[in-house]
């Protein structure tokens, strides 16, 4: 059963830490991408990957990295250059523009 | 600059009743739209697309129309249902028949269905 996955679901992190947002997928997909959702400002793109070993910025890549080793993957790290960290994030990807999947989402709050 | 505007951020319809959900553009360039719909604490799920050489796209109960001299898209729902209630975003990319697979978003339009 071919799909997106985000993990962990919920995730908190202290002030000054680094986190890694897993997201895996099965789909034979070649694109990734990496969203973030606040409330009343829709989704906006942090980082994309076209292709393996390939990444580029989205609209708000500032502190976040990712890596894109394996085609099934594409972990996001909010590091703590991030300075409002708290948000819902979505793992998507696509194989054409209709093909566009989202996985279930990481629910990221700094304690 | 927000580039896909949705000024709506609510809306709300009886059921069995029309609803129009609105999008407008900015970015002449952009060439590939699509509606998605999301649900709390979910991902979005697609619903439905248009490619700017149509001016309507139909499936079931959901239609969109496209404007382009406007730059204006909308969503019809008919006839529409208490499981419709979610979140409504558009979404605009350019260069759909390349590589350029990157989405840009509204902030969405939250339509609750009444019963």
């Amino acid at each position: 059963d071919g799909g997106i996955t985000q993990s962990p679901k919920y995730l908190f992190r202290k002030e000054g830490q680094n986190v890694t947002l897993s997201c895996e997928q099965n789909l034979n997909h070649d694109a990734m991408y990496w969203y973030r959702q606040d409330p009343g400002q829709g989704l906006r793109l942090i980082y994309y990957s076209q292709i393996v070993n390939d990444f580029q910025k989205g609209d708000i890549a500032e502190g976040y990295s990712v890596s894109r080793e394996k085609k099934e993957s594409f972990p996001l790290t909010v590091t703590s250059a991030q300075k409002n960290p708290t948000a819902f994030y979505l793992c998507a990807s696509s194989l054409r523009l209709y093909g566009y999947t989202f996985g279930s989402g990481t629910r990221l709050t700094v304690v | 600059d927000q580039q896909v505007k949705q000024n709506s951020p609510s809306l709300s319809v009886q059921e069995g009743r029309i609803s129009i959900l609105n999008c407008d553009y900015t970015n002449s360039m952009f060439d590939y739209f699509l509606w998605y719909k999301k649900y709390p604490a979910e991902g979005p799920t697609f619903l439905i697309s248009i490619s700017s050489i149509k001016d309507k796209n139909e499936d079931g109960r959901f239609t969109v129309f496209l404007n382009k001299s406007a730059k204006h898209l909308s969503l019809h729902i008919v006839p529409s249902q208490p499981g419709d209630s979610a979140v409504y975003f558009c979404a605009a990319s350019a260069g759909s028949g390349g590589s350029n697979y990157k989405l840009t978003f509204g902030k969405g339009t939250l339509l609750t269905v009444n019963p």
